[in-house]
């Protein structure tokens, strides 16, 4: 069954600090992996979408880490600001589900940054 | 990039009724969508694949006669919830993808439908 970890489950830090989420997967065999940020009571905004052939991406002050063999994705928030406040999801497209569109969402590390 | 749009942003109903949420995707053609359901403080669930222009294919566990799925155009799919009951309430969110698009977009998630179900 291909399942997808998170954590820790929830993180305060002081604003200004680099910070790591990680997301731990079960099948090494994937499409891609993507990680979200959901704010309360809205939906999802992509920030960073890896194949499994890249190893990393980019985007501002946020690098995503893909490692397929040991099965984590590591997201790292440098210079981390009141407003990284939210959930942030990481969600797995596995080959082995059949379909080649089904997300398989990790269970989300909800960000506190504090003044 | 790929904008999917959800409508309602919040709904609520009495017990026995039925619920219509849209899901657009306006800047794309999706031939398939995905609708899922979040229960508080937990993850998204994958409820049922849209497919335009034939039956959805709905995941173990979710009623199909309950979540009535349409996809009758590239742009819009629709999920009824019929014959609401109170254990219907949570956040459904609605994704796609634009196939010819960018491969570093992914998917696009809607804004999500709060229902409350009284």
């Amino acid at each position: 069954k291909q399942e997808v970890t998170q954590i820790p489950a929830a993180l305060s830090v002081p604003e200004g600090e680099n910070l790591v989420l990680n997301c731990s997967f079960t099948d090494s065999a994937i499409y891609n992996l993507q990680w979200f940020r959901q704010d309360p009571g809205k939906g999802l905004t992509s920030l960073l979408l890896i194949q499994s052939s890249q190893r990393e991406q980019t985007s501002g002050r946020l690098n995503a880490s893909l490692d397929k063999s040991s099965g984590r994705s590591t997201l790292y928030i440098a210079a981390s600001q009141p407003g990284d406040s939210a959930t942030y999801l990481c969600a797995v497209n596995f080959r082995r589900t059949g379909t080649a569109s089904k997300l398989t969402f990790g269970t989300g590390t909800r960000l506190q940054v504090t003044l | 990039g790929a904008v999917v749009s959800q409508h309602p942003s919040w709904v609520i109903c009495k017990s026995g009724t039925s619920v219509k949420i849209e899901c657009r995707s306006l800047d794309f053609q999706a031939t398939t969508m995905f609708w899922y359901r979040q229960f508080p403080k937990q993850s998204l669930m994958l409820m049922a694949t849209s497919n335009e222009g034939s039956k959805a294919t709905y995941e173990q566990g979710v009623e199909k006669d309950k979540f009535l799925i349409n996809h009758a155009s590239l742009t819009l799919s629709t999920l009824t919830v019929t014959s609401a009951h109170p254990e219907d309430s949570s956040f459904y969110i609605c994704s796609a993808r634009d196939p010819y698009g960018p491969r570093i977009y992914g998917y696009t998630f809607g804004s999500g439908t709060r229902l409350t179900v009284v």
